[in-house]
């Protein structure tokens, strides 16, 4: 069983949902991620949270909108999704917000119609 | 920003053959490395990694990794595969001095054949 959570592991969305993912690590880490996993392409690191505070957005679009309450838990609020954005969104998390490894949770599957 | 490349897209191979992913990336300064395996329908799990020391890096389930700098290489291999193997695998590199930004390769599919 890992150490990170997430839910729900399956969710279908239409492009006029609003949705929201969650995720919530029980290893005392301070960092933590939001990836997104598509078929045959690199992970794409979206948000980076370190001690709750983001330190990274790389260029993702507005329609993502993350929170992150306490050094615990973290969501990804979806809204006005596109089909494009279908895809596998992995929470990660690490002992701190530099280049060490990370601890990922099981994934949440997203269908957009 | 580095850049990680993973040269097999797929590979199929039958129990007991020998295996090697191969792994480079594109930064010139100090990095760490790791290898991920993510089982079919499970979460990415870390393997092995390296951050200094030894090149040759004993990881889980018999994997080991060697970390070759002049080449910006760092192949998977072992010795000889099982079925359980079967899944993909991501290589990964963090950069010191670009502390958030973990870039994965594009993974590779193993596949073996009972």
């Amino acid at each position: 069983e890992t150490g990170v959570t997430q839910t729900p592991r399956h969710l279908v969305m239409g492009m006029t949902n609003k949705k929201s993912l969650k995720c919530e690590q029980h290893l005392g880490h301070n960092a933590m991620y939001w990836y997104k996993q598509s078929a045959k392409k690199p992970l794409e690191l979206m948000f980076v949270y370190n001690f709750k505070e983001q330190t990274e957005n790389n260029s993702v679009p507005s329609r993502f909108s993350p929170e992150c309450p306490n050094s615990s838990h973290l969501f990804l609020h979806l809204h006005t999704l596109q089909p494009e954005d279908s895809a596998l969104y992995l929470c990660a998390s690490s002992q701190d917000g530099g280049w060490t490894d990370r601890d990922f949770g099981p994934g949440t599957r997203l269908t957009v119609l | 920003a580095q850049s990680v490349s993973q040269h097999n897209h797929h590979v199929i191979l039958s129990e007991a053959a020998s295996l090697e992913l191969g792994c480079n990336y594109s930064y010139g300064g100090t990095v760490n490395l790791f290898w991920y395996v993510q089982y079919p329908g499970q979460h990415l799990q870390l393997l092995l990694k390296y951050f200094s020391g030894d090149p040759l890096v004993k990881g889980i389930k018999g994997f080991e990794a060697e970390f070759i700098k002049s080449k910006f290489s760092f192949n998977l291999r072992k010795p000889s595969v099982q079925w359980s193997d079967t899944a993909e695998y991501f290589c990964a590199v963090s950069a010191l001095g670009n502390n958030n930004d973990m870039r994965f390769g594009a993974g590779t599919r193993l596949t073996v054949k009972p």
